[in-house]
């Protein structure tokens, strides 16, 4: 059964600390994706990864980075967590190949409150 | 740039057809994707279209149409646990295997 899972359901950090949402995928595929998901706004994409150590700016890519050191892991990182970063964060991962529909998968989620 | 519109919200009753629509703007277009997202979990894959027409699963069809930018889910059946929302999201070339998503629909069923 496929899978990606996330480091935590829900986390609450303050202002200005340093965020690490981690996302391990066991499909062995090559693409993840870091979304986030407000109220009246939908899904958002804030990076996305197609390799080991490669990284492309989604939409909304201020403020964050991550991190791709594995082909199962992908970290997303919030270097100074601000209250506008509190959200419900999405990982999900996809085969390489842009052929027939590749599917993403996602995690559970993580809500984060910055305080 | 690219646009994707939905409606916000739906109601329907039990055993009822209800049809939900997405219209898009994007340059590149290379699939559309329907995914449905129950409350507090994840987006779950119900869907995909990349050439014109209908195809159907089950209780479930979706339709496209590349020249209108337009694409529809369409529900038979309904049953309470199909209230949920539901996201369009739509590929192109330039972003690869990346999405761009709706603002989702929420469906709400009643007995």
């Amino acid at each position: 059964d496929v899978k990606v899972t996330q480091s935590s359901r829900y986390l609450v950090k303050r202002t200005g600390e340093k965020v690490f949402l981690e996302c391990v995928q066991d499909m062995d595929h090559e693409n993840m994706f870091w979304y986030r998901q407000d109220p009246g706004l939908g899904l958002r994409l804030i990076y996305f990864s197609y390799d080991v150590k490669m990284k492309e700016k989604g939409d909304i890519p201020e403020g964050y980075s991550v991190s791709r050191e594995k082909k199962e892991r992908f970290s997303l990182i919030l270097e100074s967590a601000s209250t506008n970063q509190t959200s419900m964060y999405l990982c999900a991962s996809s085969k390489g190949q842009v052929i027939s529909y590749n599917e993403q998968f996602f995690g559970p989620g993580t809500r984060l409150t910055v305080l | 740039g690219q646009n994707i519109d939905q409606p916000t919200e739906m109601t329907a009753t039990e055993g009822a057809i209800v049809q939900i629509n997405c219209t898009y703007q994007t340059s590149g277009f290379n699939g559309l994707f329907w995914y449905q997202q129950h409350a507090g979990e994840a987006p779950t894959f119900l869907s995909y279209n990349v050439l014109d027409g209908l195809e159907e699963k089950g209780r479930f069809s979706s339709f496209l149409s590349r020249s209108k930018g337009y694409s529809y889910l369409l529900l038979k059946e309904l049953q309470m646990k199909d209230s949920a929302s539901y996201l369009c999201a739509v590929r192109n070339n330039q972003a690869g295997t990346a999405l761009i998503f709706g603002k989702g629909t929420t469906l709400s069923v009643s007995s």
